[in-house]
């Protein structure tokens, strides 16, 4: 299974700043997901990323708060713009595989703390 | 629409003892399930997954999971816990949606294993 590094494990940051985290994977994957948990929370899907094409995002995330890069088939970023209080959440990278039964993995995320 | 339920927000039970942690779906078509776990401070890791064939699926650290289609449920299962089972587990459904391969997920289930 592919083993994913996310960057940095936790932050705490200041209201109204942005923070950038990076996802890299060890091999080449068509399709990056980006997931927030928030305390407590399952996982909710904030975009797909793919190569070569703009994200995909989920109902209530807009990309002026959170850009996405995906620059090559091995890596990925997601920015959190003017970050609140409410942003304050794990955020968690994850890549599956092209067919439908193939599960996803996941890095150990991003927690992430706003004040 | 696609989705899972897990009705359990929390699950005891003794070291030693048989486990079960609940999830129910809906899904038109084929049903793609799977199991994660997520122990303190990691990302998700993949326990097992149902895609077709025989219905007890076995997977990692001698979990289980039993599908059943006429009650549309998958539930994970252990004959023996163990206090490092102690974690949140998730079920998911993954299917197509405008062809992005998303996963649903649960609302997760914290399992204590109590010594």
């Amino acid at each position: 299974s592919a083993v994913i590094s996310q960057k940095p494990s936790r932050d705490i940051c200041q209201r109204g700043t942005s923070l950038t985290i990076q996802c890299q994977v060890d091999s080449q994957v068509t399709m990056m997901f980006w997931y927030r948990q928030q305390p407590g929370q399952s996982l909710t899907l904030i975009a797909t990323a793919n190569q070569g094409s703009e994200a995909t995002y989920e109902s209530g995330f807009v990309i002026d708060k959170f850009p996405i890069s995906r620059p090559n088939l091995t890596f990925s970023t997601l920015t959190v713009s003017n970050m609140s209080p409410e942003d304050s959440s794990i955020y968690l990278c994850s890549v599956g595989g092209q067919g439908y039964d193939q599960p996803q993995h996941f890095g150990d995320g991003t927690r992430l703390s706003i004040l | 629409a696609q989705s899972v339920a897990q009705p359990e927000d929390q699950v005891n039970v003794a070291e030693g003892n048989p486990l079960t942690v609940k999830c129910t779906y809906s899904v038109s078509g084929n049903p793609y399930l799977f199991w994660y776990v997520q122990y303190p401070n990691r990302g998700l890791q993949f326990l097992l997954k149902y895609i077709t064939g025989d219905n007890l699926v076995k997977g990692s650290y001698g979990f289980e999971a039993e599908f059943n289609k006429s009650q549309t449920s998958f539930h994970l299962k252990k004959p023996s816990a163990l206090v490092s089972d102690s974690a949140l587990y998730f079920c998911a459904v993954r299917g197509a949606t405008s062809g992005t391969y998303k996963y649903i997920f649960g609302t997760g289930t914290r399992l204590k294993v109590l010594a």
